[in-house]
């Protein structure tokens, strides 16, 4: 199936620093989304996106459909101790109906 | 129940064994997906069902694993002659919608162990 590149793997940053992760395909997707995942439970979704270029808030998140269908990011603003977690990138190919998952972004915010 | 229910949370089996695994999605969500998660990885696609149809079983590893949605609500995930390398955290995802957008809402999940 899709592959699907997020990157990168882990990050470790201060609290209070920005944070940006990015998902990239080899082919097109008509749906980007963003989940966030804690430890013994389920993805939780953090933001949708539906149309290339849409720029897309939700509080302090804020994500990108890119213009070539290929790619999406999530920017983190002024991180906080709770922001720790697993971020994963998913995406719906074009023409199919399943939905793909990156390998995620692991978060470490230190106070 | 509000959110998409899994049973058991917790199952451990030996190799060769039987398993099913339950997922009870939102109510009168249409679409329904199973996932499968490694330690370290994002869940990784196994089947979708819109209905009671499975609209897409390319996922699924092998013909030991088998899933059914009789009355398109609750699933059923079925592993059959269990082997280690499925031990894994098997996720359940329902959504409003099928096959237009659609945001996917998950279970906790049945993490599996087969020793």
């Amino acid at each position: 199936g899709q592959q699907l590149n997020q990157s990168p793997q882990s990050m470790f940053i201060q609290e209070g620093e920005d944070v940006s992760m990015n998902c990239t395909s080899s082919s097109i997707f008509n749906t980007w989304l963003w989940y966030k995942q804690d430890p013994g439970e389920g993805p939780v979704l953090l933001i949708a996106l539906y149309k290339a270029g849409e720029l897309t808030s939700n509080g302090r998140l804020t994500a990108q459909f890119g213009i070539t269908r290929k790619d999406s990011f999530l920017n983190i603003s002024a991180s906080i101790p709770s922001d720790v977690g697993i971020y994963f990138c998913a995406g719906r190919p074009y023409n199919n109906n399943d939905m793909r998952f990156g390998a995620g972004t692991r978060l470490t915010v230190k106070p | 129940g509000a959110g998409v229910s899994q049973t058991p949370s917790n199952k451990v089996t030996e190799k060769g064994k039987y398993v099913e695994l339950r997922c009870d999605p939102i109510s009168g969500h249409t679409a329904l997906y199973w996932y499968r998660q490694s330690l370290g990885q994002g869940p990784e696609f196994l089947i979708y069902f819109q209905g009671t149809g499975a609209a897409d079983d390319s996922g699924l590893p092998n013909d030991r694993f088998f899933a059914v949605r009789p009355e398109g609500s609750v699933s059923t995930l079925k592993i059959q002659r269990t082997e280690r390398g499925d031990s894994a955290v098997y996720l359940c995802a329902s959504s409003p919608l099928g096959q237009v957008a659609g945001e996917l809402f998950f279970g906790e999940g049945s993490r599996l162990t087969v020793l």
